[in-house]
C-alpha cells in the first residue's frame, strides 16, 4: 500500500534552516514526490517536486532558500534562512496508476 | 497566469447534490490531468479524483466512489465534480488542481469552496 509518512510538527528558529522528512512505504522507495505548502487560512502551493535521484523541478517563484533531496525512501524539503511566513503547513505528495496520496502534514513553527 | 476558479460550494442537507465546477485559464486545459483534492476543517489534505486530458480515465478515492463522478468540457476549460448521496463527512473545502505534463502531481491549485453537508 502507497502510503506517506510525515511527523506532525517540527519548529526552527527565525533564519535558521530545517530540514523535513517524508517517508515512502516500504516498496516504493524510488517513487518521486511533490512538496506543498499551506499557509494559514489559505490554499495550498506547489513548491516542487522531488526525484528518487534528488533531481527537482521547482513551481515557479519558488525562493531558492526552498530546496529537495533524497535519500533512499525518504524525502526532504530544506528550508533555510528562515522568515515568519514560512511558519505554514507541508505536505508530501506521491502517485501511482489510479491513485493520489499525500502524507498528513508538518506544521512548521518558526520560533 | 495559470487560474483555477471553484463554485458551487454550499450548504446541502444529508442524501443530497451538489455540483461543483472549476474554470480554467492561462493555460492550455485539455493538454492536463486534472483532479479534485478536499480537505476537512483542521486536516489534511486528501486526493478525491482525477481525469485525464480527454475524459477517457478517471480514477476515484474509495470512499466516493460510485457517489461521486469527475468531468470536464475542455471546449469550456471547464472541470466539474459531481456528487450525489452526500454525507456528513463529505464536509470540507474542495480544491480544483492541475497537474503537469510531467506527473500525476499537482502544480497549480484554485483557492478551494466549502461544501457543507448538513441538516
Amino acid at each position: 500500500q502507497l502510503v506517506l509518512t510525515q511527523s506532525p510538527s517540527a519548529s526552527a528558529s527565525l533564519g535558521a534552516s530545517v530540514k523535513l522528512t517524508c517517508t515512502l512505504s516500504s516498496g516504493h522507495s524510488n517513487y518521486a514526490i511533490a512538496w506543498h505548502q499551506q499557509q494559514p487560512e489559505k490554499g495550498p502551493r506547489f513548491l516542487m517536486k522531488v526525484n528518487s535521484d534528488g533531481s527537482l523541478i521547482k513551481g515557479d517563484g519558488i525562493p531558492d532558500r526552498f530546496s529537495g533531496s533524497s535519500s533512499g525512501a525518504e524525502r526532504y524539503l530544506t528550508i533555510s534562512s528562515l522568515q515568519s511566513e514560512d511558519e505554514a503547513d507541508y505536505y508530501c505528495q506521491t502517485w501511482g496508476t489510479g491513485i493520489v496520496v499525500f502524507g498528513g502534514g508538518t506544521n512548521l513553527t518558526v520560533l | 497566469e495559470v487560474q483555477l476558479v471553484e463554485s458551487g460550494g454550499g450548504l446541502v442537507q444529508p442524501g443530497g447534490s451538489l455540483r461543483l465546477s472549476c474554470a480554467a485559464s492561462g493555460f492550455t486545459f485539455s493538454s492536463h490531468w486534472m483532479s479534485w483534492v478536499r480537505q476537512a476543517p483542521g486536516k489534511g489534505l486528501e486526493w478525491v479524483a482525477n481525469i485525464k486530458q480527454d475524459g477517457s480515465e478517471k480514477y476515484y478515492v474509495d470512499s466516493v466512489k460510485g457517489r461521486f463522478t469527475i468531468s470536464r468540457d475542455n471546449a469550456k476549460n471547464s472541470l466539474f465534480l459531481q456528487m450525489n448521496s452526500l454525507r456528513a463527512e463529505d464536509t470540507t473545502v474542495y480544491y480544483c488542481a492541475r497537474s503537469p505534463s510531467y506527473g500525476y502531481l499537482v502544480d497549480y491549485w484554485g483557492q478551494g469552496t466549502l461544501v457543507t453537508v448538513s441538516s
